[in-house]
């Protein structure tokens, strides 16, 4: 079956320093790869997607991610981490029986000044 | 324009009571999904709608919960006889196409059975 896997549950990095969230998955075929990001009391909001093509996306508010299909790893990443991005960030994949998307558990994010 | 949006956004309800949850999805978009947030989880995925096909609702934790769509618009979850496992954030979101497009999230409704 798919799922995905987050392996940090929390995560507290300095403002200014480099940011990288793991992401494992489990998949049959070619997947489909998100991250979503979730404020407090928010809902979520789409950073990037991987589809095909290069494996290394872009996305919002300077977040990148690369896919390595020989370790199934969809990792997130950032150079500078700003004090605006503490929030909670889940990977998912596309591929529940019903076109629905997989998660992960999140990863919460907190930015030390 | 505008985004998936819900209501309540909070709901405090009595254990036993039934409650109802409503999803407003981006206009034009054809599917429809309902997921649940528990406390310091992921999202579990309850259930899907793609136009007027009746959905599958074995993604639905119980007999309980229930969920209604008029045709691409706005989508209902409902609870009966609510348990406080019942808690949670629950969240609607809507894409444009099935089969791996990007699916847009409302705020979601907390809901607290007491």
């Amino acid at each position: 079956a798919q799922s995905v896997t987050q392996p940090d549950i929390h995560i507290t990095v300095s403002e200014g320093a480099s940011l990288e969230l793991r992401c494992n998955y489990s998949y049959g075929a070619t997947p489909y790869l998100f991250w979503y990001v979730q404020s407090p009391g928010q809902g979520l909001q789409l950073l990037l997607k991987y589809f095909s093509g290069d494996t290394l996306v872009q996305g919002i508010k300077g977040f990148e991610a690369e896919f390595k299909r020989s370790q199934s790893s969809f990792n997130l990443r950032k150079p500078s981490v700003h004090w605006s991005d503490a929030a909670e960030y889940f990977c998912a994949v596309y591929g529940g029986s019903q076109g629905n998307l997989i998660f992960g558990k999140g990863t919460k994010l907190s930015v030390k000044p | 324009g505008a985004g998936v949006s819900q209501s309540p956004s909070n709901k405090v309800t009595e254990k036993g009571k039934d409650v109802e949850l409503r999803c407003d999805p981006i206009s034009g978009h054809t599917a429809l999904y309902w997921y649940r947030q528990r406390l310091g989880q992921g999202l579990e995925f309850l259930i899907y709608f793609q136009g007027n096909s009746a959905p599958d609702k074995s993604g639905l934790p119980s007999d309980r919960f229930s969920a209604e769509r008029t045709g691409e618009s706005v989508s209902t979850l409902t609870i009966q006889r609510t348990q406080q496992e019942d808690s949670a954030v629950y969240l609607c979101a809507s894409s444009l196409v099935v089969g791996g497009g990007e699916q847009y999230f409302g705020p979601g409704t907390r809901l607290t059975v007491t």
